[in-house]
């Protein structure tokens, strides 16, 4: 059972370039996550996707597009990297329903944009 | 709009200390609210707390609500430096999908 997984863990690009962040869970969860966290800003959601089919913004969306490719997948695009995009992007999923059930995150991914 | 505000931002204390972190919330349909200890990588959930005046406790961390003045406070007794982390707070809203969190609390713990 591995959880939560991302991939990259590590990526540098320059600006203008795009990429996009994977992210897996197989603990059966219908809720997933994106979030970036810079220094002294807590966690800021992207998007997410609250079943499979359906994605919506969260606080800070611009600049970013999602994907929730199955149950399993959802993925993060930048389609054109900013320096202001550098940050560390976690990815979370839930069991969401009528009894909360806690996020569980993946390791991260360390972006940087120069 | 749902605000979420710990306090404080930064401490250090020495280890053997007790300390007592806070967080305010003024959020519409309200749920529960979490904490989540973040090292160098992922956060973990610590606790969840729904119900006003019922402490949850794990080892030397302990939590209470107060729905009523609208806040949680995290303890940690006898502070390691093992407990050097960001805490962070989460609320959970009636028939959202998301939770609103705060801007965390970084502690350091000195030997």
């Amino acid at each position: 059972n591995a959880g939560v997984t991302q991939t990259p863990k590590f990526q540098v690009l320059k600006t203008g370039q795009s990429m996009t962040l994977q992210c897996a869970q197989d603990m059966n969860h219908n809720s997933m996550y994106w979030y970036r966290q810079d220094p002294g800003m807590g966690l800021r959601l992207i998007y997410y996707s609250a079943s499979e089919g359906t994605t919506d913004k969260g606080e800070v969306p611009n600049g970013y597009n999602v994907s929730r490719l199955n149950k399993r997948e959802f993925s993060l695009r930048l389609e054109s990297a900013a320096p202001s995009q550098t940050s560390v992007y976690f990815c979370a999923s839930r069991l969401a329903g009528p009894v909360y059930n806690e996020q569980f995150f993946g390791p991260g991914t360390r972006l940087t944009v120069l | 709009e749902d605000k979420v505000v710990q306090s404080p931002l930064s401490l250090v204390v020495h280890e053997g200390d007790t300390v007592t972190l806070n967080c305010s919330y003024e959020v519409t349909n309200f749920r529960s609210l979490l904490w989540y200890k973040q090292e160098k990588k992922a956060p973990t959930f610590l606790f969840m707390l729904t119900s006003s005046g019922i402490e949850k406790k794990s080892g030397r961390l302990s939590s209470i609500l107060d729905k009523k003045e609208l806040f949680s406070i995290l303890n940690i007794t006898a502070t390691q430096t093992g407990d050097s982390a960001v805490y962070l707070c989460a609320v959970d809203k009636e028939g959202a999908q998301k939770l609103v969190f705060g801007q965390g609390t970084r502690l350091t713990i000195n030997p």
